[in-house]
């Protein structure tokens, strides 16, 4: 069974900086990836996803992610961290052949200091 | 506006006392999905539907019913809640069955069993 590893359930940047967040699956067959955002008292939303193609996936909101195939790994950046960044992110996978099941990370919750 | 739409936004109710969560999307679309977000545990599948009248199980089915009699609903429901279903439940849709397609959530609905 595919699994998803999201690296700290809490990081703190300040205003300007960059924020990464690290996101590794496990999958026996190349996956689909999602990076989805989460503000409080509301749903997810979609950032970026990977489905085929480019490796290198931009995103609303200056969000950027690289899926690295030899390393698993489907990091979120952004290059200046703004306030309004300030939620919870969620990193999910979903099988190639599959029928839609996505399978989330534990959640990585960002927190923006002036 | 295209969305997902869930009622109630946050209930609290006693042990065993049935309750349905209802979702309602207007894009056509044809898969939905029902998740509950735990702390630590990020979202984890309940049921989710392909169709009209096809219903499976997820991730953590136990406890919970859904039917998709239209297109465009898809209740869960739970005939006798117990303490451990507190929790935070989004629905979600994606315009068809497939790995790649990115889902739509709903804004969630509060849980509370006492």
């Amino acid at each position: 069974a595919q699994s998803v590893t999201q690296l700290g359930s809490h990081v703190s940047v300040s205003e300007g900086a960059l924020v990464l967040l690290r996101c590794n699956y496990s999958s026996s067959v190349p996956p689909y990836l999602f990076w989805y955002v989460q503000y409080p008292n509301q749903g997810l939303q979609l950032l970026l996803k990977y489905t085929t193609g480019a490796t290198l996936v931009k995103g609303i909101n200056g969000f950027e992610a690289e899926f690295k195939k030899s390393e698993t790994s489907f990091h979120l950046t952004k290059p200046s961290a703004h306030m309004s960044d300030a939620a919870e992110y969620f990193c999910a996978v979903s099988e190639s052949d599959s029928w839609g099941k996505l399978q989330f990370g534990a959640g990585t919750q960002v927190v923006v200091t002036p | 506006e295209a969305q997902v739409t869930q009622n109630p936004r946050y209930l609290i109710t006693v042990t065993g006392k049935k309750l349905t969560v209802t979702c309602s999307q207007n894009m056509n679309h044809e898969y939905m999905s029902w998740y509950r977000q735990d702390p630590g545990l990020g979202l984890r599948q309940i049921y989710y539907s392909m169709n009209v009248e096809v219903t499976d199980k997820g991730d953590v089915p136990e406890g919970y019913k859904v039917s998709r009699k239209e297109k465009r609903n898809f209740p869960l429901i739970l005939e006798s809640p117990s303490p451990n279903q507190t929790s935070l439940y989004f629905c979600a849709s994606s315009l068809a069955v497939g790995g790649n397609q990115p889902q739509h959530f709903g804004d969630g609905t509060r849980l509370s069993i006492l």
